[in-house]
């Protein structure tokens, strides 16, 4: 079985200052991982996935995110918050490549001025 | 642009009326999805095809019916909507390096 938990589902940040998107997974099996960013009324867009190659993702955007398998964590982050940024992002885990991917229930970033 | 359509993008039904979302991709993808969205709930798939002429149960099938038409299209069907099927829809294919989306149908059932 495989499940995803993020672990805030609402984070703010000042325009300029780091971003951190916190995701745990569980997966019986090697995972593939990929985040998702969803503005609003929009549907979602891949950011960056992860396939057993470098444990450092580089995505769009200027996000990234590191694949911990000590720690089975895959947190999104970016140096400096973009007021565009404000969005809904899902982290997803996967063990059949994108087949019947499990969702996580997503994280809500807002960006202050 | 390649991609996955939907439409309608807005319905508004009323109680017991019946519709049919259409999707279209045109990536060649083989897998194909449904999921709804619901506030703080989530995507929740509904039903899912891993190939054409193949279709199964996602968390959340009773109330749909879906059709994989072709390996392009993949359509939902609400036999007889219910106000609890008031959500958004997305349907997206997928392949190795992930999921593409549609923009995601808003309806409403009254």
């Amino acid at each position: 079985a495989q499940s995803v938990t993020q672990l805030d589902s609402h984070v703010s940040v000042s325009e300029g200052t780091p971003v951190l998107l916190r995701c745990n997974y569980s997966s019986s099996y090697s995972p593939s991982l990929f985040w998702y960013v969803q503005h609003p009324n929009k549907g979602l867009q891949l950011l960056l996935k992860y396939t057993s190659a470098a444990t450092l993702v580089k995505g769009i955007n200027g996000f990234e995110a590191e694949f911990k398998k000590s720690e089975t964590s895959f947190h999104l982050t970016k140096p400096s918050a973009h007021m565009s940024d404000a969005a809904e992002y899902f982290c997803v885990v996967s063990y059949t490549n994108a087949g019947k991917s499990t969702f996580g229930d997503g994280t809500t970033l807002t960006v202050k001025p | 642009n390649a991609g996955v359509t939907q439409t309608p993008k807005f319905q508004v039904l009323k109680t017991g009326q019946s519709m049919t979302l259409q999707c279209a991709q045109d990536m060649n993808h083989n897998s194909m999805y449904w999921y709804r969205q619901d506030p703080g709930m989530g995507l929740r798939l509904i039903y899912y095809s891993a190939s054409e002429g193949t279709t199964d149960k996602g968390e959340v099938p009773n109330g749909y019916n879906v059709s994989r038409l072709n390996k392009r299209e993949f359509s939902l069907r609400l036999e007889s909507a219910a106000p609890s099927q008031t959500s958004v829809y997305f349907c997206a294919s997928s392949d190795l390096y992930g999921y593409t989306f549609g923009s995601g149908t808003r309806l409403t059932v009254v």
